[in-house]
C-alpha cells in the first residue's frame, strides 16, 4: 500500500499567489488531518476531516481551505499565500480519533518569498 | 490546558548511552499519550503509547515512563543507536479529541 501520498514535495512561491497541497490516501481512513511543521514548534492541526463533505477548522486554519469530496482526497488550498506560510505542511490519517494511530505522508516544503 | 510541554529541545548522545526525552502536561482528562519518530525528510510515525493506567510501556530498547500524580511521561532509548538519530514528538489526547503534540526533541546519538 502507497499510505498516504502528498504533491508536491516542494514548491517556491511568490507573495499573493494561490495553490493546492494535493492528499490522498489508499487505506479508506474516514479521519484525514493537515499538519504544519515549523522549527521548534512542533505539529500545529490547521484543518481536519472525520469523513466525505465534512471539514472543521484546527487550531490555525487562518488563510487555508480544504474539501472532502472523497473519502481518498483531502486538498489544502493555499489562498493569498504569505510568508508566515512557509513551512513544511504534512497529511495525515486515521482510522480511529480515539487512540487512533495517525499515519502521515512524506510532507511538502513550502518557501513564499 | 490543552499544552503539552516537551524538553529538551536537543539532546546529544554517545552510542550506548541513554537518550531520555520528557513531556508535561495539565490536562487531567488526557487518556492517551504517543510518541511519534521522524526521520529527516520524513513523516512522523508512531513509535509506542501508553494509557494512564500503566506506569511503564517497553518496546524493545523504548519505554515510556509515566507518572500520572505528577503530570508527565517520558521516552527513555535504552543503548541509544545512531540510527535512533531523529525527532521525537510527544503527544496527548483525551477521548475522541485530536492529538496535542509537543515541540518536538531532535537526537543526535554520535558513534
Amino acid at each position: 500500500n502507497a499510505g498516504v501520498t502528498q504533491t508536491p514535495k516542494f514548491r517556491i512561491l511568490k507573495i499573493g499567489q494561490s495553490m493546492t497541497l494535493q492528499c490522498t490516501q489508499d487505506m479508506n481512513h474516514n479521519y484525514m488531518y493537515w499538519y504544519r511543521q515549523d522549527p521548534g514548534m512542533g505539529l500545529k492541526l490547521i484543518y481536519y476531516s472525520v469523513g466525505a463533505g465534512i471539514t472543521d477548522k484546527g487550531e490555525v486554519p487562518n488563510g487555508y481551505n480544504v474539501s472532502r469530496s472523497t473519502t481518498e482526497d483531502f486538498p489544502l488550498r493555499l489562498e493569498l499565500a504569505a510568508p508566515s506560510q512557509t513551512s513544511v505542511y504534512f497529511c495525515a490519517s486515521s482510522y480511529d480519533t480515539r487512540n487512533g494511530e495517525l499515519f502521515f505522508g512524506e510532507g511538502s516544503r513550502l518557501t513564499v518569498l | 490546558q490543552q499544552q503539552v510541554k516537551q524538553s529538551p529541545q536537543s539532546l546529544i548522545v554517545q552510542k550506548g548511552g541513554i537518550s531520555i526525552i520528557n513531556c508535561a502536561y495539565e490536562n487531567t482528562a488526557f487518556d492517551y499519550f504517543p510518541w511519534y519518530q521522524q526521520f529527516p525528510g520524513k513523516g512522523p510515525a508512531l513509535l509506542i503509547a501508553i494509557r494512564p493506567d500503566v506506569s511503564e510501556k517497553k518496546e524493545g530498547r523504548f519505554t515510556i515512563s509515566f507518572n500520572k500524580s505528577a503530570k508527565q511521561f517520558s521516552l527513555h532509548i535504552m543503548d541509544s543507536q545512531p540510527g535512533d538519530s531523529a525527532t521525537y514528538f510527544c503527544a496527548a489526547s483525551k477521548g475522541t479529541d485530536k492529538l496535542i503534540f509537543g515541540t518536538g526533541t531532535r537526537l543526535q546519538v554520535f558513534p
